[in-house]
């Protein structure tokens, strides 16, 4: 499957403390982005990392992707409780068609 | 405002019954998508659209079709759906094709079919 799968399924932090998720494709891409969605709404993007950055960051998220392993990770420090979403992964491929990740489920206790 | 809009939000239907969901985008984008969301699979992508008159099957674009004959429009139509078509429908669309290609989404459409 060239789908990206995020890890873990399912974070449960406290307020203020720093969540990380984790997301593993198998499929050439040209950038990679974050999203997050609020229970059954739409989805927001976050933020999008091209194939030939390492880092990025963006407020209170930081974004890196190693290639060679196939991975990005999505850092959200100080988390607060409006934090509390689903987050995916989502993958370009060079045919422009764009593969999710199944989520990461966090919920930021108060 | 820029938005994506979709409509209906809420469908419930009968196998068979064929039904359109219409998805509109005031942005000027040239690329356009829809995906269905069912739990533990994340989002499937059925079709996208590079441009007018430009469609291409997305991973799971059986039982579904499309139409791109405005740059602002991308209906999806189910010609005759089926229970297994009972999921969330989010639309989205993006300026370009290329490596900046953020996607806005449409606020998404529960379809239930019986």
């Amino acid at each position: 499957s060239q789908q990206g799968e995020e890890d873990p399924q399912a974070l449960s932090i406290q307020e203020g403390e720093n969540a990380t998720m984790n997301c593993s494709y198998k499929t050439s891409i040209n950038n990679l982005q974050w999203y997050r969605q609020n229970s059954g709404r739409g989805l927001v993007h976050l933020i999008l990392i091209r194939s030939n950055e390492r880092e990025k960051h963006s407020g209170r998220l930081r974004v890196t992707l190693d290639t060679s392993k196939k991975s990005s990770s999505l850092l959200i420090t100080a988390s607060r409780a409006a934090d509390t979403a689903s987050y995916f992964c989502a993958l370009k491929t060079s045919y422009d068609k764009v593969i999710f990740g199944p989520g990461t489920s966090l919920s930021v206790i108060p | 405002e820029a938005q994506v809009t979709q409509n209906p939000r809420y469908l419930i239907t009968v196998t068979g019954k064929k039904l359109t969901v219409t998805c509109s985008q005031n942005m000027n984008h040239e690329y356009m998508s829809w995906y269905r969301q069912d739990p533990g699979l994340g989002l499937r992508q059925i079709y996208y659209s590079m441009n007018v008159e430009v469609t291409d099957k997305g991973d799971v674009p059986e039982g579904y079709k499309v139409s791109r004959k405005e740059k602002r429009n991308f209906p999806l139509i189910l010609e005759s759906p089926s229970p297994n078509q009972t999921s969330l429908y989010f639309c989205a669309s993006s300026l370009i094709s290329g490596v900046y290609n953020e996607q806005f989404f449409g606020p998404g459409t529960r379809l239930t079919v019986l």
